[in-house]
């Protein structure tokens, strides 16, 4: 069955450096495109960044663009989101979602909370 | 582009049916089929509950449906149930760069 498995949240201080890290296993990871979506403490569900199966096609909100950067490994099956600069806005729970086209199979989520 | 526009809240007594609305635009749900909705309890992963607009994943009740006129899709529960409680989230594919949308989200309260 198809289980994806966030690692790496965390608390860290404003200003820092985060990695997320997503393993995947139970479909083809080459055959999809992968995603990052979180959700703050009380609020809705924001689409933070997605990747394209071959990682030629990258996306970012503006509200992390230039901060976070999304990657993916196909020889570990897993997906990466590296996040610096962090902001006490960024404390939220992190999912990453295999999409086909929309988020179908989620991770059970990373809590990254910022603060001094 | 902007969120999906979701009522923020609905209502029903146990065994009503309540419907939920997602409002996009002609560029994202007017356009594709690809809209589907999740369900998420307190603490919980989002669940899909219906995807392709209409379609169930495997296990989830049929008393959850789904459709589409025009650039409004809707999510339609049916004969409530107290653990059908949550917050419901449309989510569209766009076809474009931003590739996926979110609503912002509906807490249904079963009275």
């Amino acid at each position: 069955q198809v289980q994806l498995v966030e690692s790496g949240g965390g608390l860290v201080k404003p200003g820092g450096s985060l990695r997320l890290s997503c393993a995947t296993s139970g479909f083809i990871f080459t055959d999809f495109y992968m995603g990052w979506i979180r959700q703050a403490p009380g609020k809705g569900l924001e689409w933070l960044s997605y990747i394209s199966n071959s990682g030629s096609t990258i996306y970012y909100a503006d509200s992390v663009r230039g901060r976070f950067t999304i990657s993916r490994d196909t020889a570990k099956n897993s997906l990466y989101l590296q996040m610096n600069s962090l902001r006490a806005e960024d404390t939220a729970v992190y999912y990453c979602a295999r999409v086909s086209p929309i988020p179908d199979h989620w991770g059970q989520g990373a809590l990254v909370t910022v603060s001094s | 582009q902007s969120a999906l526009t979701q009522p923020r809240s609905v209502s029903g007594s146990p065994g009503q049916s309540v419907t939920i609305s997602c409002t996009g635009t002609s560029s994202d749900v007017g356009e594709f089929s690809y809209v589907s909705w999740f369900q998420q309890h307190p603490g919980k992963v989002p669940k899909l509950m219906i995807y392709d607009v209409n379609k169930r994943p495997s296990g989830v009740p049929g008393r959850f449906s789904g459709s589409k006129s025009g650039n409004t899709a809707s999510l339609t529960i049916s004969g409530l149930q107290a653990e059908d409680e949550a917050d419901y989230y449309c989510c569209v594919y766009t076809g474009s760069y931003t590739y996926v949308l979110f609503g912002g989200g509906t807490k249904l309260t079963v009275l």
